[in-house]
This record gives structure tokens, sequence and C-alpha cells, in this order.
């Protein structure tokens, strides 16, 4: 079946490390999505990641992927305020045009 | 850097009424997407379309929905009948590239769609 899993709410401290985590179940999917949506606005892309890759790292953002596990998950260092939104992982399955996404994680930055 | 562009921000409407929505995909993108989100909700997939024609969609794209892509430039959304679980926020969405290869959706800011 198609359900991406996220767990849907994530409380950090400003500074602190944060880490979202993604369950997938097609182990064809071959890229894995991270979008950002801040209230009122459309899903802003974060980045990706290609499934022959275990690790992907852009600035603060790192990507890790466990093939093996279906598990997906993107670390933000050094959390902001501005970092508060909802974080949802997609994939796309292949051969096909649908991109699959998850509820979403909100994440919610503390003083 | 180019963006897909929707208009209304906000459509009321009254329940059995038809709707429009209205995108503007990024220009050299050749598939477009619906998805709709109901307030605190997943994305859900609504219909793809490539080459003028719908290529997926989902459960929720019944004979209620139509989509077209009048000119070159404009992809809309159709509800011929709107019902009050139709109420939603709906994004638009499109992308460069055939599925093998990287391409991710562009989302549009989405038309929030109030069916009183």
């Amino acid at each position: 079946g198609e359900d991406v899993e996220q767990s849907l709410f994530l409380s950090v401290r400003e500074g602190d490390s944060s880490v979202i985590n993604c369950t997938y179940t097609d182990s064809s999917s071959t890229y894995l999505y991270w979008y950002k949506q801040e209230p009122g606005a459309g899903l802003q892309l974060l980045t990706y990641i290609f499934s022959n890759m275990d690790m992907k790292q852009d600035q603060r953002l790192t990507v890790l992927l466990n093939k093996k596990d279906k598990h997906l998950s993107l670390r933000i260092a050094d959390t902001q305020t501005g970092d508060s939104a909802i974080y949802f992982c997609a994939e796309i399955l292949p051969y096909g045009q649908n991109f699959v996404f998850g509820p979403g994680t909100r994440l919610s930055v503390l003083p | 850097e180019p963006e897909v562009t929707q208009t209304p921000s906000h459509q009321v409407t009254q329940m059995g009424q038809e709707v429009i929505l209205r995108c503007v995909p990024i220009s050299n993108h050749l598939y477009f997407y619906w998805y709709r989100q109901i307030l605190g909700q997943k994305v859900e997939f609504l219909v793809s379309f490539y080459n003028n024609e719908i290529s997926e969609k989902s459960e929720i794209f019944d004979d209620q929905f139509s989509v077209e892509r009048p000119d070159g430039s404009n992809f809309t959304l159709k509800i011929r009948s709107t019902k009050l679980e139709d109420s939603a926020m709906y994004f638009c969405a499109s992308r460069k590239g055939a599925p093998a290869y990287n391409s991710p959706l562009h989302f549009g800011n989405g038309t929030r769609l109030t069916v009183t």
C-alpha cells in the first residue's frame, strides 16, 4: 500500500537539533523529498535524496535514508524560530506520477 | 525564480454552485497536479495531467471534478456542484520532467475554498 507515516508533533528549544522521522512503504521509490509548509502558504521544497544514497547534507539540513527499514529522517541543526512549520516527507512511486505525502510533522521551536 | 501562481487565494461559494480554481504552472513544466488539504489533515492527491490528458486520478476525483488546460498557460480545476466537504485548501503543482528523473513538485500558495 501507499502510506507514508510521520509523527505529528515535535517541540524543540531554539538552538537544539530537530529530527523529524518518516517511514514509507514502497521500497522501490526512487526519490524521497522533504517539504516545508508555513502557515497559510504552499509547500516549499526543502531537500531530496535519491534512493541510492544514505545521506545528504545541505547547510543545516541532513537527510538520512535507511532503505532496509524504509526510514527517512530530516535533521535540522541549530533550530531557529523561523523553522517552526509543518514538514512533509513525500515519495514518488516508480513508473507513476503521483507524489504520496505523509501527514506532516508540526515543528514548534520554543525560545 | 519562476513560481506556480494560483487565483483566487480565497473563494467562498454556496453549496451546489460551480467553482473554477485557476493555476498558472511554471512555463517550461510539463506535468501538472491538483492536491487538496482539508484543514489540519493530509495533503491528498487529486489528479495529474500530462500531454493534455489526465494521467492519474484518485478516488476523490469523481465526476464532480474536471481539469482543463484551456491555453498554453492556465490549468484549471472545476468542481461542478460543490458540497460542504469540498471545503479545503487546493494546491496546484507542476514539475518539469519525467517521473524517472529528479523533478520535484513546485507548489502554488493554494486557494482556500469555503463552501457554505
